[in-house]
């Protein structure tokens, strides 16, 4: 079993939509958990830290489930510019544990 | 004003032959991580310094030495390249060691063995 797996996609959504992206990790002792996001033949980038108590930042929502092992990403209103793969990241405390991504594509 | 960057971007070069690539950060970051990205987009750890030493060496075979002359670089060697290291390969870099703490990539090296 993977460490952390995600749903591949592709989603294809409108513009204004809102999409959710979740993930299950498997290791329970995982210290910290993260969104980065990549874009086509481009380096992963930081989209948002993800705590117990869920945060937000402008349109993104992130929720954690410990209990479950669980992390979901929310995006509201989504934008052309969303357009991206979403990475699900885990920590388990020596080293950054990727997800394969799930690819979102935004259409006009 | 690049704060991750790697050389080459692109390198395709035949089995059997040696190659490195270099990464240097300009971001005062003391920890370091190669990382390598296989044609299924999986993005896995291979290696990370801390302070120039060695603290992740996944299990990643001994023909790849990462090499740290100081805490701004982080090289990465591979000798006898085979078919399976064609790959993208991400540096890294993270103020500490913290699980918390946000990790920098640099722009990839795209490596075709032939």
């Amino acid at each position: 079993r993977k460490e952390v797996e995600q749903d591949p996609g592709p989603f294809n959504v409108p513009e204004g939509a809102t999409v959710a992206f979740n993930c299950t990790y498997s290791n329970s002792a995982s210290q910290s958990f993260f969104w980065y996001r990549q874009d086509c033949r481009k380096e992963p980038k930081l989209l948002m830290s993800v705590y117990s108590s869920g945060n937000e930042d402008g349109r993104f929502t992130a929720q954690l489930n410990r209990a479950s092992q669980y992390i979901s990403l929310l995006i509201r209103d989504s934008k052309l510019s969303d357009s991206a793969t979403y990475l699900c990241v885990v920590n388990p405390g020596y080293a950054l544990n990727f997800g394969k991504g799930t690819s979102l594509l935004v259409t006009p | 004003d690049t704060a991750v960057s790697q050389t080459p971007k692109y390198l395709v070069t035949q089995m059997g032959n040696d190659k490195s690539i270099k990464c240097e950060q300009n971001l005062g970051h003391d920890t370091m991580y190669w990382y390598k990205q296989d044609s299924k987009k999986f993005l896995k750890i291979m290696f990370s310094y801390n302070n120039k030493e060695l603290i992740i060496n996944e299990t990643v075979p001994n023909r790849f030495s990462p090499k740290s002359p100081d805490k701004a670089h982080l090289n990465l060697h591979i000798n006898s390249l085979e078919l399976g290291d064609s790959a993208v390969y991400f540096c890294a870099s993270s103020y500490g060691t913290a699980t918390y703490n946000e990790q920098f990539f640099g722009p990839g090296t795209r490596l075709t063995v032939l």
